[in-house]
Order: C-alpha cells, then structure tokens, then sequence
C-alpha cells in the first residue's frame, strides 16, 4: 500500500503561473485535507473535503482552489503563483476524528 | 478556538523517559486530544490520540489530566530515532475544520 501519494515532490514556479497538485490515497478515506507548512512553522490547514464532492475552507484559503475529484483524489491548484505562496504542502487522509495520514509533501519554491 | 501551548524544545537522554507537556485550558467538551511527530524533512506522523482516560499503544502513552486541561506524552525510552517535532493538536469530534496544529516542541535526544 502506497498511502498518501502526492505529485510532484519539488516545483518551482515564477509568480503568476498556474500548478495543480495531486494527492491520491488507496486507505479508502472518507476526509482528504492539504496543509502549507513555512519554514520552523507548524502546519496550517488550507482546504478540507469530508467526503466526495464535498470541500471547505480552513485557515488560510486565499490564493487556493481545490477539487475533490472522487474518493481516491484530491487536488489543489494556485492559479497565479505568488512569493508568499511558496512553502511546504501536505496532504492529509482520515476517517472521523481518527488519526491523519500524511504524504511525504511538495516543496514548491515560486520565484 | 481553543489552543494548546507547548514548550519551544526539550532535551533528554538516550534511553531515559521523556515526558512532554501540553497545555490546553480552554479545551470544550467535544475536543479529542491528538499528538504527532514531525522529522526532518517527512511529513507529520500519527502518535496517540485521547479523549478523558489515558491511553497506552506501542509508540507512547498519554496522560490527561483530570480536568483535561493539560496532557502528557509519555516515551517510555526515548532513541535517537525519536529526535522531532511533537505536535498537541485539539480536533473537534463534530468539526472536520478546526485543526490547528502550533509550532510543537523540537525534542533533542542526547547520546
């Protein structure tokens, strides 16, 4: 079993281009969430999806979209890149308030 | 939002028991307490999770007090392998948004 499997592992960007990241995960995970993660920081929650077709908005939301594309997959897209949005995300699969399962992370520099 | 505060770092001895605080005051009565760990470069992983008794599994043990304003995780013998961010996090049973993990404690394991 794979887990959580997110796409690409490094990026870099100039500001104001476009990028989605994949987020896939084979534990059969109703809750799917991305997190950014700046450096020395902890993790802040950006998007959450409860189930399929189903998202919500965490703390920090701007400059985000994310779609749910079924049970398995989760993406999130920056449509125009910004300094400010570089930074470490991880995506996160749980069930209920049970334990999250966290994928490895892209580190994604925007110059 | 209730929060939890942990100290900045700890340092410990290999081998030896190491007890890491957590204080949240204004925890409510739907809030499970969760613990996980970050090392370098890997994304966050699972470590306990408790609602009012204590719990025990193969990695560490948590202690909440009475009140359950605050906790303890319990390494029973810490390794070099347990050198890592430790998270407190509080996650409502009811809200799949508040999940706000703090900066964590840095744990130095000496040798």
């Amino acid at each position: 079993n794979a887990g959580v499997t997110q796409t690409p592992k490094f990026q870099v960007l100039k500001t104001g281009q476009s990028m989605t990241l994949q987020c896939a995960q084979d534990m059969n995970h109703n809750s799917m969430y991305w997190y950014r993660q700046d450096p020395g920081m902890g993790l802040r929650l950006i998007y959450y999806s409860a189930s399929e077709g189903t998202t919500d908005k965490g703390e920090v939301p701007n400059g985000y979209n994310v779609s749910r594309l079924n049970k398995r997959e989760f993406s999130l897209r920056l449509e125009s890149a910004a300094p400010s949005q570089t930074s470490v995300y991880f995506c996160a699969t749980g069930r209920d308030v049970g334990p999250q399962h966290f994928g490895d992370g892209t580190r994604l520099s925007i110059l | 939002d209730a929060k939890t505060t942990q100290p900045n770092s700890m340092e410990s001895n290999e081998e030896e028991p190491v007890h890491l605080p957590c204080n949240h005051s204004t925890i409510s009565g739907t809030d499970y307490i969760h613990w996980y760990r970050q090392l370098p470069s890997q994304g966050p992983e699972y470590v306990i999770h408790g609602l009012t008794s204590n719990v025990n599994n193969r990695m560490a043990s948590l202690a909440i007090a009475e009140d359950r304003k605050s906790s303890t995780l319990i390494l029973h013998r810490a390794t070099l392998r347990d050198a890592a961010v430790y998270y407190c996090i509080l996650r409502d049973m009811n809200r799949d948004d508040k999940i706000i993990f703090g900066k964590g404690t840095r744990l130095h394991i000496l040798p």
